[in-house]
Parts: structure tokens; C-alpha cells; sequence
């Protein structure tokens, strides 16, 4: 399966600044994913990111906050935006494998922390 | 709407015991497939088993196996002889065809694992 080598692992931010969180696969992928784990939560997916399209938005998630980048098949950026604490969160992104049984495989994580 | 329900915030059980952690799954699309995931405390996330919806037999994968109830719309994992490090959060989620390859989470279970 795939190896997704995120970054950063962890940040301390100061409100009202910007984050962007990069994933980088070891080989092609179509689609990307990119969720969010508030504290004591489980994963919501934020968005979904092909190559060469804009991404897909959930309900709730806007371009303007989330803004992502997928310049090719083996890397996406996700921007976390004018942050505020309620943003304070795990941010993981993920690829499906091309064997589904093989299950996604998830990025380590982006443990963000705006004060 | 499809959705993923876990009904046990937390669960206890003994060292060497088997455990159930439950899952329950609305969708009404023939074509899905259903995934456990364990995450720990260092917040990476462990793909453990899978389930597709045309699959015959429950899926197994060494300690783990998947009770799959397909009338009851259910994806049970069953941890057979527990250990310490089974401790952890475990997440039940969905892939539906018709939704793009995005996964839908429960809200997670915590097993914790008595010596």
C-alpha cells in the first residue's frame, strides 16, 4: 500500500494566522482526502482533491477556509485559514489503496494547536 | 443518507478475552465496503480488516474477524485474545460507491484492556 508522508507532525498557531499542511504519496493517486479529528471526536473528511480539478467540499467546509492544492498525483496542501481555536484539531489526509481490501491509508497526522 | 453508528463510547475487557465492538451502517446502495481502523494514542490510523458488501464469507485477519449481518445492516469487529496493546480507539466507517470513494466514520469506540 501507499506511504503518505505528512507534514508538520504538530504546530502551535496564533489566531487569525494560517497553516498549510502538505501530504506527499509515494506513488500516483487519483484522489486525496483531507479530515478533520476534533479533540475526543472521530474523523470528519473535509474535502476531496484531484489532480488537475477543484476539490470537492463537504457540507459545512468552504474553499475560503480550507483552501487545497493538488498540483499532482502525489501531492496536496491543505490550508487551515484565519485560525481560531474552535480550528484546533488533527488534520489527516488519506489515499485509497488500489486493492480496497487493502484498506486507505492515512497520513500521520497534523496536530494543530491555535491560541 | 448513509451513516455509521458505534453505540459504545467505551469498553472494558480482560487480557487474553475476546471482545465485540459494535457497528451498525444505513445506506441504501447495493456496492459498499466496510473498514475498521484502530487509532492509538500517538493518533495514527491502522487499517485492521474489511468487509465488501458482495462478500460471502466474514472477513478475518489474524485476531480480528468481522461479523457481518447483512439483513441487520451490522459490521461487528471481534478482537479474539486481547492484549495490552490492543488498547486503543477503534473506528467503524463506510465506503459507498455512489459517494466518490470517500469514507464515512462511526463515532468511535475506546477499548481499554485489563492485565
Amino acid at each position: 500500500s501507499a506511504v503518505i508522508s505528512q507534514k508538520p507532525s504538530r504546530d502551535i498557531c496564533q489566531r487569525g494566522t494560517s497553516l498549510t499542511i502538505q501530504c506527499q504519496v509515494d506513488s500516483q493517486v487519483t484522489m486525496m482526502f483531507w479530515y478533520r479529528q476534533q479533540p475526543g471526536q472521530s474523523l470528519t473528511l473535509i474535502a476531496t482533491a484531484n489532480q488537475g480539478s477543484e476539490a470537492t467540499y463537504e457540507s459545512g467546509f468552504v474553499i475560503d477556509k480550507f483552501p487545497i492544492s493538488r498540483p499532482n498525483l502525489t501531492f496536496s496542501t491543505l490550508t487551515v485559514s484565519n485560525m481560531s481555536p474552535e480550528d484546533s484539531s488533527i488534520y489527516l489526509c488519506s489515499v485509497e489503496a488500489p486493492d480496497r481490501a487493502a484498506g486507505y491509508t492515512f497520513g500521520s497526522g497534523t496536530r494543530l494547536t491555535v491560541v | 443518507a448513509q451513516k455509521i453508528t458505534q453505540t459504545q463510547p467505551g469498553m472494558f475487557v480482560q487480557e487474553k478475552e475476546a471482545v465485540t465492538l459494535d457497528c451498525t451502517y444505513d445506506t441504501s446502495d447495493p456496492s459498499y465496503g466496510l473498514f475498521w481502523y484502530k487509532q492509538p494514542s500517538s493518533g495514527e490510523m491502522i487499517f485492521l480488516i474489511y468487509q465488501g458488501s458482495y462478500d460471502q464469507q466474514n472477513a478475518t485477519e489474524g485476531r480480528y474477524s468481522l461479523n457481518f449481518q447483512k439483513a441487520r445492516k451490522s459490521a461487528n469487529l471481534v478482537i479474539s485474545a486481547s492484549q495490552l496493546g490492543d488498547s486503543a480507539m477503534y473506528f467503524c466507517a463506510m465506503r459507498v460507491a455512489s459517494q466518490g470513494g470517500k469514507l464515512i466514520f462511526g463515532q468511535g469506540t475506546e477499548l481499554s484492556v485489563k492485565p
